[in-house]
């Protein structure tokens, strides 16, 4: 799974309670990305980070933050969690290269499975 | 607003088949189109990607059939097999994909022996 560890992989927590997500990736890729899978959604993009302390909002940022660090981890932080917001997160890793060569490919992790009661 | 359409949401096919799921995609700064294959409990992986300067694009039993002008892309899985069911998922980006993907909402293929 190209050197991407997600942490924890389930965690159940109660609403109003933060929660930290971990990933750390071994491939000193720039990019990284956080993504949360619901059924019928698809994967939809909550944020990304272009380098260490650059991050940008993605599609659903609302309810979360993040953090980059150092290039190999990118935290998500949920401050106050939400039922809505239990869902299957993803953190993917790419490098981009020059429009001339090959599109980059984004590696996914195995995913964190989170549950807010 | 739904950037990439994606249909159909379930298929059933037979072995030795062709599977057939589509997109269309609305945003014409899009210059990189994915799909990706997901089985249960893993995270989704890149199987095949096309670059609108090319029609299609095929390795081994898949092939993506790209029509620039319709603002569409389909996926095919020739002689397709149990082991190819799946969820895929079409995806676009543009700018080399740094700011992310956008994906479809996948489509669950189960393929009958």
């Amino acid at each position: 799974d190209a050197g991407i560890t997600q942490s924890p992989r389930h965690k159940v927590t109660e609403t109003g309670t933060p929660v930290t997500l971990r990933c750390h990736q071994t491939e000193n890729h720039r990019y990284m990305y956080w993504y949360r899978q619901d059924p019928g959604h698809g994967l939809r993009l909550i944020h990304y980070s272009y380098g260490v302390k650059d991050t940008d909002k993605g599609e659903v940022s609302d309810g979360y933050s993040v953090s980059r660090s150092k290039t190999e981890d990118f935290l998500l932080t949920l401050e106050s969690a939400t039922s809505s917001q239990t869902s299957v997160y993803f953190c993917a890793i790419s490098e981009t290269y020059n429009w001339g060569g090959r599109n980059t490919e984004a590696f996914f992790g195995q995913g964190t499975r989170l549950t807010v009661v | 607003q739904q950037q990439v359409k994606q249909s159909p949401q379930s298929l059933i096919v037979q072995k030795g088949g062709i599977s057939i799921i589509n997109c269309a995609y609305e945003n014409t700064a899009f210059d990189y189109f994915p799909w990706y294959q997901q089985f249960p409990g893993k995270g989704p992986a890149l199987l095949i990607a096309i670059r609108p300067d090319v029609s299609e694009k095929k390795e081994g039993r898949f092939t993506i059939s790209f029509n620039k002008s319709a603002k569409q892309f389909s996926l095919h899985i020739m002689d397709s097999q149990p082991g190819d069911s799946a969820t895929y998922f079409c995806a676009a980006s543009k700018g080399g994909g740094a700011d992310g993907l956008t994906f479809g909402k996948g489509t669950h293929l189960i393929i009958q022996p």
